[in-house]
């Protein structure tokens, strides 16, 4: 079956602008979560949607929203975007209990000019 | 804000060595801890997710043991080959619909 898909794989912002990525999870999985990554960091966790509601919220500023579609694909939004938010964003799916394995997609590397 | 912390934070060893690394995590609650593997240019792949005190894993090579009692877990890996290069990153989840937190991950590297 096919695995997790985020859009776009690369992408370069000036500071100011906004930027919104896409993750498509799993057939069958409810629960999309993001993470941020940057050097020196692990994966920091941003949010998680189950069933089209926020389940879950990590300690980042309101310019980082998100929000899931009826299908389970999710959106992430960054606005405003600063130099700081330059990383990788992975998304990751899971089936949402919390015992069962994420699937991560192969990320967004976002460049903040 | 948990702390989940991996150690070492980086290894390097000889090809047919063995090796493990630990994740510590708090032991008030305990709902999960799932291991990945993180290989350069590629998507974190899970290992194992262990539920219960005095879990015990394997995958091939790789072998996991949990005590949620003292808060760690150990992953071992067992005659270490190149392909075994890679980020070993471990997520605690305290409670049921809880969010995963990463420990910042131990770099293995293998080498011939």
């Amino acid at each position: 079956k096919a695995g997790v898909t985020q859009t776009p794989r690369y992408l370069i912002k000036t500071r100011g602008q906004q930027v919104t990525l896409s993750c498509s999870p799993i057939s069958g999985h409810r629960s999309v979560s993001w993470y941020q990554q940057t050097p020196g960091q692990g994966l920091q966790f941003l949010f998680e949607y189950f069933s089209e509601t926020q389940r879950n919220k990590g300690n980042f500023p309101g310019r980082f929203s998100g929000r899931q579609f009826s299908n389970s694909r999710s959106e992430m939004n960054v606005s405003t975007l600063e130099l700081g938010d330059s990383a990788l964003y992975l998304c990751a799916s899971s089936l949402g209990t919390g015992h069962e394995k994420l699937f991560f997609g192969s990320g967004t590397q976002l460049s903040v000019l | 804000i948990l702390n989940v912390e991996q150690s070492p934070q980086s290894l390097h060893v000889q090809e047919g060595d063995s090796t493990n690394f630990t994740c510590s995590f708090p032991s008030s609650n305990f709902y999960a801890l799932h291991w990945y593997r993180w290989e350069t240019a590629k998507s974190p792949e899970a290992l194992f997710v262990m539920t219960l005190n005095g879990d015990e894993k394997k995958k091939g090579r790789i072998s996991a043991t949990l005590n949620t009692k003292e808060g760690y877990s150990y992953l071992y890996i067992k005659g270490s080959q190149p392909e075994d290069s890679a980020t070993y990153l471990c997520a605690f989840i305290p409670g049921t619909a809880s969010k995963l937190t990463f420990g910042t991950g131990t770099r293995l590297q293998v080498t011939l």
